[in-house]
């Protein structure tokens, strides 16, 4: 299966805003309101900063935020801190055969 | 205060076997949706397969036949059984919990990882 399509980098500075954007398709990202985003630190475990499509978990700060447009989602860091740079990931369930695609990651560097 | 703790990763030569294992504490691993992601060195995540708590398991074609998920409940753990391995399944392996609250398909919690090397 193919992998939803993320920016390979992006990057902003300390207090701007950023947007990293996820494409796939109507079979997952188009389909379902199940899309998460996800940080990840060099050698540490993924963790969950969005979940269907625009909900934070407890804990995440409100200057992350999700959205969705057809067949795209995006994710938002606003007010950016030096502690955001990281690789993010977007994830998309895709129905009961494909079950979950994952995007190919973005490194977000702050300036 | 949940963890899940993976085990099992080493270096292995193609063709071979191993298991991984995921302990489980603060949630029950019968009663939730378990999977198991990997990422190879230097690149993106990839989901693996999935136990569901009715029973059901499911795979990512490219490892259809060689790997097996499988729970032990008194154990409260998951595991991972890796058969014909080959070089590109060299990776990190997590284990994750998968929410299915109302509205919820994501990865809420995540072990640390274990290594698997494929090598000769």
């Amino acid at each position: 299966q193919s992998a939803l399509t993320q920016p390979r980098s992006v990057s902003g500075s300390p207090g701007q805003s950023v947007t990293i954007s996820c494409t796939g398709s109507s079979s997952d990202v188009g389909g379902y309101n199940y899309v998460s985003w996800y940080q990840q630190y060099p050698g540490k475990a993924p963790k969950l900063v969005i979940y269907s499509v625009n909900k934070r978990p407890s804990g995440v700060p409100d200057r992350f935020s999700g959205s969705k447009s057809g067949n795209t989602a995006s994710l938002t860091i606003s007010g950016l801190q030096a502690e955001d740079e990281a690789d993010y990931y977007c994830c998309s369930y895709a129905g009961s055969y494909i079950f979950e695609v994952f995007g190919g990651g973005t490194k977000l560097t702050v300036l | 205060e949940v963890q899940l703790v993976e085990t099992g990763g080493g270096l292995i030569q193609p063709g071979g076997s191993l298991r991984l294992s995921c302990a489980a504490s603060g949630l029950t691993v019968s009663s939730n949706y378990m999977t198991w992601v990997r990422q190879a060195p230097g690149k993106g995540l990839e989901w693996v397969s999935v136990f569901y708590s009715g029973g059901a398991t499911y795979y990512i074609d490219s490892v259809k036949g060689r790997f097996t998920i499988s729970r032990d409940n008194s154990k409260n753990t998951l595991y991972l059984q890796m058969d014909s391995l080959r070089v590109e399944d060299t990776a990190v392996y997590y284990c994750a919990r998968t929410n299915r609250g109302t509205g919820r398909w994501d990865f809420d919690f995540w072990g640390q990882g274990t290594l698997v090397t494929v090598s000769s």
